[in-house]
């Protein structure tokens, strides 16, 4: 079973504007990490986030970690085009194995 | 190649047949994961190699799929008998580190295998 939802399912914008998109997760975690992709390709890592860390920058891109909410967020600020993909948070558990366990995906459009 | 490759990018096969899907991981890395993504789905965790062992297959669906990995490089994720629901896109990554079995290392994803059964 998916252990991340992300919402909005779905996200249209104007280049220029800010993207933020939300994930939350069920079981505690030692660190959730976002991806992209885009069409008809892999998944290419963004940024990961440690349980004990409450946010993170690279770039545009800034992400937040609530681990008393079980969320995170992550913001592209002045979003271009090119950013158009899937987007997908992905959580371990704190022991044991851990799988990389991903959410369903938010659709990021960015018009010109 | 300096990333995860994959053969071969597209299968179309018969229901009922064989397929062997490819994985060759980035030098160096000992932890290689195989994932299935249906169309517009998130990613299914199918199985996980530390070196040439699998600690853990709880993702695979069924007995009709098996997967191996040697000399601690490549990787077949072997489908049997295949139906029409085995359809789907089949990604491989790979990692550098696992630490204490936590995933401490960032997955490099190959572009996959789309796997259409008829």
């Amino acid at each position: 079973s998916q252990q991340g939802e992300e919402d909005p399912q779905a996200l249209s914008i104007q280049e220029g504007e800010n993207a933020t998109m939300n994930c939350s997760y069920k079981t505690s975690i030692n660190n959730l990490q976002w991806y992209r992709q885009n069409s008809g390709r892999g998944l290419v890592h963004l940024i990961l986030i440690r349980s004990n860390e409450r946010e993170k920058h690279s770039g545009r891109l800034r992400v937040t970690l609530d681990t008393s909410k079980k969320s995170s967020s992550l913001l592209i600020t002045a979003s271009r085009a090119a950013d158009t993909a899937s987007y997908f948070c992905a959580t371990d558990g704190e022991t044991g194995f851990q799988k990389l366990v991903f959410g369903t995906g938010t659709r990021l459009l960015v018009s010109p | 190649g300096a990333g995860v490759s994959q053969s071969p990018s597209n299968k179309v096969t018969e229901k009922g047949k064989d397929v062997e899907l490819r994985c060759d991981p980035i030098s160096g890395h000992t932890a290689l994961y195989w994932y299935r993504q249906s169309l517009g789905q998130g990613l299914e965790f199918l199985i996980y190699f530390q070196g040439n062992s699998a600690p853990d297959k709880s993702g695979l669906p069924s007995d009709r799929f098996s997967a191996e990995r040697t000399g601690g490089s490549v990787s077949t994720l072997t489908i049997q008998r295949t139906q029409q629901e085995d359809s789907a896109v089949y990604l491989c990554a790979s990692s550098l580190v696992v630490w204490k079995g936590l995933i401490n290392s960032p997955l490099h994803f190959g572009n996959g295998t789309r796997l259409t059964v008829t």
